[in-house]
């Protein structure tokens, strides 16, 4: 059984970093083909995708967000860390961790439960 | 960037209904299409890939179609439970983008 749990601050206050980690089970970021990826919700918005780690360590990136993203796996923890630096008000918004379906594959079957960020001083 | 358009943006339908919810990518993404149903407060579920392939454990009532640049989302015999907003996401290539999403609410 897959699950994806996301942790971090749920409160940040401008210019600063955010770091948000999605704790993973029910497979392996050292398995061929597996990829993990972060996407966000501003309340009462849409979902837009921010960035994506497979299994070999390549990453893909937002190309609007490109400069402010960092995404990381700890394949030990079961474990992919997003960094985003400086920190704006629009970047309020549920942030979740999903599981890329398959190899080859760029959709998402399981999601985490998510975690609201506001950012506010 | 694909941009993907949905239609209409809001819903309101019977109990019994069919529901048909349009997607439009700018540009042709063949079969690369993913929809996902969210409830308030929940997180997105996935519902179909491959643009008419329904995922296990979907109900039945649901149903897509389309390739190319135009995809459609069915719900047949509209129930309570399937008060969402659902959402379309092109799964050609990167940056992998969602539509705007259609609220569907029951009468």
């Amino acid at each position: 059984q897959i699950t994806l749990e996301e942790s971090g601050p749920p409160l940040v206050k401008p210019t600063q970093t955010l770091t948000l980690t999605c704790t993973f089970s029910g497979f392996s970021l050292s398995t061929s083909g597996v990829g993990v990826g972060w996407i966000r919700q501003p309340p009462r918005k849409a979902l837009e995708w921010l960035a994506l780690i497979y299994w070999d360590d390549d990453k893909r990136y937002s190309p609007s967000l490109k400069s402010r993203l960092t995404i990381t796996k700890d394949t030990s923890k079961n474990q992919v860390v997003l960094t985003m630096t400086n920190l704006d008000p629009v970047d309020t918004a549920t942030y979740y961790c999903a599981h890329r379906r398959g190899s080859g594959l760029l959709e998402f079957d399981y999601w985490g439960q998510g975690i609201l960020v506001t950012v506010s001083s | 960037d694909i941009q993907m358009t949905q239609s209409p943006s809001s819903v309101s339908a019977s109990v019994g209904d069919r529901v048909t919810i349009t997607c439009r990518a700018s540009q042709g993404i063949a079969s690369r299409l993913a929809w996902y149903q969210q409830k308030p407060g929940k997180t997105p579920k996935f519902l179909i890939y491959a643009a008419s392939s329904v995922q296990s454990g979907v109900p039945s009532r649901f149903s897509g179609g389309g390739s190319g640049t135009d995809f459609t989302l069915t719900i047949n015999n509209l129930q309570p439970e399937d008060s969402a907003t659902y959402y379309c996401q092109q799964a050609k290539s990167f940056p992998l983008t969602f539509g705007g999403g259609t609220r569907v609410e029951i009468k």
